[in-house]
């Protein structure tokens, strides 16, 4: 049973149209990341927070822009749309325990720009 | 040079067979993790390892941390195995959790 949720699962966009992908985890995690995927490829970093307010970009440059505003939530924005962009987003969170840290990852959104 | 490699790329296994796919990495790690990536795109976690060995099921997974290098073990393999495998690492100099990825190894598991 996913604790991360990601939706939506597809999604077929026009150029030039903002969009949100949206982020949930119910485990509590404090730390969240998007990664970028593309076919047959390795996954990237494009964001990642480590609690409420604190975001940071990653180590692929991606014109998306996030917000975490809860500890549950943190979605993706694209404000224009283009096809560049299309690609498998992936949303994960993590825990800490001990110094060792868990991960789990959501289903994923699969985006087309046409 | 990729930070973590991992081999090999793509394997082609009759069911049944015992098939191992390896991962070396290059830096310090706090942690270093098994994951599953089927068709459909989604990822699953298979194993986080710091030390030694675990085993979940048909899955055994090793690290030798003197020698910065980690093998996913599948025994009695299955079609429904058949995935893509990423070893990835948590780098002991970001502060944190981030992940390095490994290219992935394309696993098919034919009946």
């Amino acid at each position: 049973e996913a604790d991360i949720y990601q939706t939506p699962r597809y999604l077929v966009i026009g150029t030039g149209k903002k969009i949100t992908l949206e982020c949930s985890q119910t485990m509590g995690h404090d730390k969240m990341y998007w990664y970028q995927q593309d076919p047959g490829m390795e996954l990237h970093l494009i964001h990642y927070s480590y609690g409420v307010n604190s975001t940071e970009k990653g180590d692929l440059s991606s014109e998306s822009t996030v917000s975490r505003i809860r500890t549950e939530h943190f979605p993706l924005t694209l404000e224009s749309a283009r096809p560049s962009h299309t690609s498998q987003y992936l949303c994960a969170s993590s825990e800490s325990s001990g110094g060792y840290y868990g991960y789990t990852f959501g289903s994923g959104t699969r985006l087309t720009v046409v | 040079k990729n930070e973590v490699e991992q081999s090999p790329q793509n394997l082609t296994a009759q069911e049944g067979e015992f098939i191992t796919i390896n991962c070396s990495y290059s830096v310090g790690i706090s942690a270093l993790h098994w994951l599953q990536q089927h068709p459909g795109g989604g990822i699953v976690s298979l194993f986080m390892l710091s030390s030694g060995k675990k085993k979940h099921g048909r899955l055994i997974a090793t690290i030798n941390i003197q020698e910065k290098h980690s093998s996913l073990h599948i025994t009695a393999s299955h079609p429904r195995d058949s995935a893509v495998y990423i070893c990835a690492v948590s780098p002991q100099v970001t502060s944190g959790s981030r992940l390095t990825f490994g290219e992935g190894t394309q696993l098919t598991v034919n009946p």
